[in-house]
């Protein structure tokens, strides 16, 4: 069966850092584009970045580029997000997600990142 | 910037009734390889979302038939043909060429 399993989450003051990771089993990791989509407390999805099997191919969303990077390592089944320069609006559920189609099928269960003083 | 839309927002049913949520975007996701990338998402209280639709119409495994996608270009139509008990929760269209989601649309009960 297919597992993502998110940590990494915590409290953290405007400004810090924080990495995220995913670990994944299941499926052929290395074959697979890889997402991080996020959800705000009470509020909807916000995709935030996708990542190519070979680490070349790499995309934002506006809200984070600059501040945020993903990366993967394929050797050991991991997806990460590094998050730099964190604010409060970055306070959000963060879901690791394997891409198919242009689409999401598979999910993790989330962990929560709070970005507050 | 690529918009999409979705309504209504909040979707009052009675059980055993059919139910209809529209998703729309400013442009076409009419792919340059002639597929459109139009999924459909369902996300229950307290869990993570999970896919139910994706290009359009195609339905994931283990996904009941009451559920179905429809549509083209721009505009796209979740319906579900008798809601039962299990299917309120949010749900989500994911425009897969922009990765936008739309605003999401509440199931519950009227």
């Amino acid at each position: 069966d297919v597992q993502l399993v998110e940590s990494g989450g915590d409290l953290v003051q405007p400004g810090e850092s924080l990495r995220l990771s995913c670990a994944a089993s299941g499926f052929t990791f290395s074959a697979y584009w890889m997402n991080w989509v996020r959800q705000a407390p009470g509020r909807g999805l916000e995709w935030v970045a996708k990542i190519n099997p070979e680490e070349n191919e790499i995309y934002y969303a506006g809200s984070v580029k600059g501040r945020f990077t993903i990366s993967r390592d394929n050797t050991k089944n991991s997806l990460f997000l590094q998050m730099n320069g964190l604010r409060a609006d970055d306070t959000a559920i963060y879901y690791c997600t394997r891409e198919v189609w242009w689409s999401l099928d598979y999910w993790g269960q989330g962990t929560l990142v709070t970005v507050s003083s | 910037d690529d918009v999409v839309t979705q309504s209504p927002l909040s979707l009052p049913v009675t059980l055993g009734q059919p139910a209809s949520i529209s998703c729309r975007s400013s442009e076409s996701l009419e792919h340059s390889d002639g597929n459109t990338y139009l999924s459909w998402f369902q996300q229950r209280p307290g869990q993570s979302p999970r896919r139910l639709i994706y290009k359009v119409s195609k339905r994931d495994s283990g996904v009941p038939d009451r559920f179905s996608g429809s549509g083209s270009g721009t505009d796209f139509t979740l319906k579900i043909s008798r809601v039962e008990a299990e299917d309120l929760g949010v749900y989500y269209c994911l425009a897969g060429t922009y990765w936008t989601f739309g605003q999401g649309t509440k199931v519950e009960i009227k």
